[in-house]
């Protein structure tokens, strides 16, 4: 059964540093991958989708990669924004059954 | 911009009322799903179709039904509203394979 674990649960980082956000899933015959942004009270935004052949995507400050052989993909933001503080949530769509297993997410803080 | 709109932000409604909850897509997706964010559950599928008049059960089916009579509207139904059904919906729509949009959520509060 395919399970998807993000850590850290949380994170607080002073403005303009590179992080990195880590998911990880437990199986890897995966179609997609997806990294999703929400702000409180709000639905969700699509970041970036990483599709099973592709080994990284990136839009602005953000790249994500994948390397399902280990099971693991990461989110790196570069130069962080306190406008970046939000909960990141990955989403692994683990067959073609079109549902997608997601992790409980990271909650970023980031501080001016 | 693909869009998928909710058609309430904001809904409090009592206890054993019949609630609708509506969800429009403007892409042409195929795939269309009502999920439940509740604390430290995460997001929770709660129905999804993948064609008109087609719904298949996801985790927490129970006591909720939905209907897809078009292909653009999506809607989640609960038959008697309960108090342990206050959450937040999200409806979202994709293509199969392919990233999913969502709404913008209704905050749905039973009381």
């Amino acid at each position: 059964k395919q399970e998807v674990t993000q850590i850290p649960a949380a994170l607080s980082v002073p403005e303009g540093e590179n992080l990195v956000l880590n998911c990880s899933f437990t199986d890897s015959a995966i179609y997609n991958l997806q990294w999703f942004r929400q702000d409180p009270g709000k639905g969700l935004t699509s970041l970036l989708l990483i599709q099973s052949s592709q080994r990284e995507q990136t839009s602005g400050r953000l790249n994500a990669s994948l390397d399902k052989s280990s099971g693991r993909s990461t989110l790196y933001i570069a130069a962080s924004q306190p406008g970046d503080s939000a909960t990141y949530l990955c989403a692994v769509n683990a067959g073609n059954n079109r549902k997608l297993i997601w992790g409980l997410g990271t909650s970023l803080a980031v501080n001016p | 911009d693909v869009k998928v709109t909710q058609s309430s932000r904001y809904l409090v409604k009592r206890t054993g009322e019949k609630v609708f909850l509506e969800c429009v897509q403007d892409m042409d997706h195929e795939n269309m799903f009502w999920y439940r964010q509740d604390p430290g559950l995460g997001l929770r599928l709660i129905y999804f179709s993948y064609d008109v008049k087609m719904k298949e059960k996801g985790d927490i089916p129970e006591g909720y039904s939905v209907s897809r009579e078009k292909k653009e509207r999506f809607s989640l139904i609960l038959e008697s509203a309960s108090t342990n059904q206050t959450s937040m919906y999200l409806c979202a729509s994709s293509w199969t394979n392919y990233g999913y949009t969502f709404g913008s959520g209704t905050r749905l509060t039973v009381v």
